[in-house]
C-alpha cells in the first residue's frame, strides 16, 4: 500500500543552487507533514514540518510548500551547500504513525 | 539536548537466533516506535506503543516480533527467530505527545543475520 510517493530518487545540485524534492500522498487523514534529513549511519532527524492550515513555511534556507488540493508538498533548499548532502524523506503523519517516502539522495557539488 | 539512545550499535547473529534490541527513549515521552531500514531503502514502520500496549503495527511486525517496556525506561524489540531478511538498521523513536509532533529518532542498531 503506497501512500506516499517521493521524487526524485536522486538529485545533484551545484553549490549555491536550489534543491527541490517533492512528495505526493493519498491519505487525506494526514495532518502533519515533516521532512527528515538522514546522514549515513545516523537516524533520521526532523528538518522542517508544516500543518495543512498553511501553504508555506520557511526556516532559514529551508522552505516547505504545501498544496492541499493536489495532495502534494515539497521541500526547497535555497543556496544549497555541500553539508546538505544527505538523504531526505517526507513522512506525513496520521496521528499514530509516520509514513516515510522512499527517500531522495541529494548531492551538492562544491 | 535530550536524545534517544540505542544499544547495541551493531548486532551480528546467526539465522534462527533470538535478538533483543534496546532503546532508551527521551524521559518525558509517551509514545514509542520501532522502524527498520533495509540498506538503501526507505524507513518502514514496525510498531507503535503507548500506555504499555501496542497501538498500531504493520504487516512486517508478525509473531516473530514483540516489544516491551520492562522497567519504565527501556523499550525493547525482540525478534524470536531471526531470518536473513531481518538484516537492517532498526531505529527506535519517541514522541512526547500527539500535539507535539516532533518524533526523535535514535542512532539505530545495525542487525546482521548470517
Amino acid at each position: 500500500q503506497q501512500q506516499v510517493k517521493q521524487s526524485p530518487q536522486s538529485l545533484i545540485v551545484q553549490k549555491g543552487g536550489i534543491s527541490i524534492i517533492n512528495c505526493a500522498y493519498e491519505n487525506t487523514a494526514f495532518d502533519y507533514f515533516p521532512w527528515y534529513q538522514q546522514f549515513p549511519g545516523k537516524g533520521p532527524a526532523l528538518l522542517i514540518a508544516i500543518r495543512p492550515d498553511v501553504s508555506e513555511k520557511k526556516e532559514g534556507r529551508f522552505t516547505i510548500s504545501f498544496n492541499k488540493s493536489a495532495k502534494q508538498f515539497s521541500l526547497h533548499i535555497m543556496d544549497s551547500q555541500p553539508g546538505d548532502s544527505a538523504t531526505y524523506f517526507c513522512a506525513p503523519f496520521t496521528g499514530n504513525q509516520f509514513y516515510f517516502g522512499t527517500g531522495t539522495s541529494l548531492t551538492v557539488i562544491p | 539536548e535530550p536524545e534517544v539512545t540505542q544499544t547495541p550499535s551493531h548486532q551480528v547473529t546467526q539465522m534462527g537466533q533470538e535478538v533483543i534490541l534496546r532503546c532508551v527513549p527521551i524521559s518525558n515521552h509517551l509514545y514509542f516506535y520501532w522502524y527498520r531500514q533495509i540498506l538503501g531503502q526507505k524507513v518502514e514502520f514496525l510498531v507503535s506503543f503507548y500506555n504499555n500496549e501496542i497501538s498500531e503495527k504493520s504487516e512486517i511486525f508478525d509473531d516473530q516480533f514483540s516489544v516491551e517496556r520492562p522497567d519504565g525506561s527501556n523499550f525493547t524489540l525482540k525478534i524470536r527467530s531471526t531470518k536473513l531478511e531481518d538484516s537492517a538498521m532498526y531505529f527506535c523513536a519517541s514522541l512526547r505527545d500527539r500535539g507535539q509532533d516532533t518524533q526523535y529518532f535514535g542512532p539505530g542498531t545495525r542487525l546482521t543475520v548470517l
